[in-house]
């Protein structure tokens, strides 16, 4: 079982459809992630938030836009996608930023049509 | 130079077998080291954390040298179980980076 949960588990949509990922952790971390780990690659960060603020944003595009109401959720929303954004995404949280463990979520596996 | 390296692989062990994985990191303020393994298609679950005086879980034991930024995993008695990729995870210190820095991973293909 995990601290970290994520929803949908898969979603397909097409390159005109706007759609919402959504990861609720319980371990009363501070800090919130999205990854993006595409066919055999290594992760790519794409966000990070601490405290519900958002701290880092690694050059993604806008088709991408993250949200973190409190520091229990973070949605990831999609909108115009393209098919080369098809990956794992995944959430992960920790107690804080910088340094501190992180514990994933079991990711989100979208394909773009 | 990468900040995290690693061999990809894959080492093709047998049962049994004792393996052990490298990784090089270049930040030398970094501070935390941990290994994390990542099950095909699955999320990467934290292994082990990484001390100074390096440290054992069961089969498992982890190493730190400091002077030669690099930090090591031993697997003794492989196990068919333990196939995956173990990805090498430091912080980044003085960089303005506020997560972990995950290297590209080494694959291990335990064989019967």
């Amino acid at each position: 079982e995990t601290g970290v949960t994520q929803t949908p588990r898969h979603l397909v949509m097409g390159m005109t459809n706007k759609k919402s990922l959504k990861c609720e952790q319980h371990l009363g971390h501070n800090a919130m992630y999205w990854y993006k780990q595409s066919a055999k690659k290594p992760l790519e960060l794409m966000f990070v938030y601490s405290l519900e603020e958002r701290v880092e944003n690694n050059s993604v595009p806008s088709r991408f836009s993250p949200e973190c109401p409190n520091s229990s959720h973070l949605f990831l929303h999609l909108h115009t996608l393209q098919p080369e954004d098809s990956a794992l995404y995944l959430c992960a949280s920790s107690q804080r930023t910088g340094g501190t463990e992180a514990f994933f979520g079991q990711g989100t596996r979208l394909t773009v049509v | 130079r990468k900040e995290v390296e690693q061999d990809p692989g894959p080492f093709n062990v047998p049962e049994g077998a004792t393996v052990a994985f490298n990784c090089t990191y270049s930040n030398s303020a970094s501070q935390s080291f941990f290994w994390y393994r990542q099950d095909c298609r699955k999320e990467p679950k934290l292994l082990m954390s990484v001390y100074s005086s390096g440290n054992e879980d069961g089969r498992f034991t982890a190493q730190l040298n400091r002077a030669s930024q690099y930090i090591s995993l031993l697997i003794r008695d492989s196990k068919l179980s333990d196939s995956a990729t173990y990805l090498c995870v430091v912080n980044a210190p003085d960089t303005g980076r506020r997560a972990l820095t995950f290297g590209s991973g080494t694959r291990l293909q335990v064989q019967p």
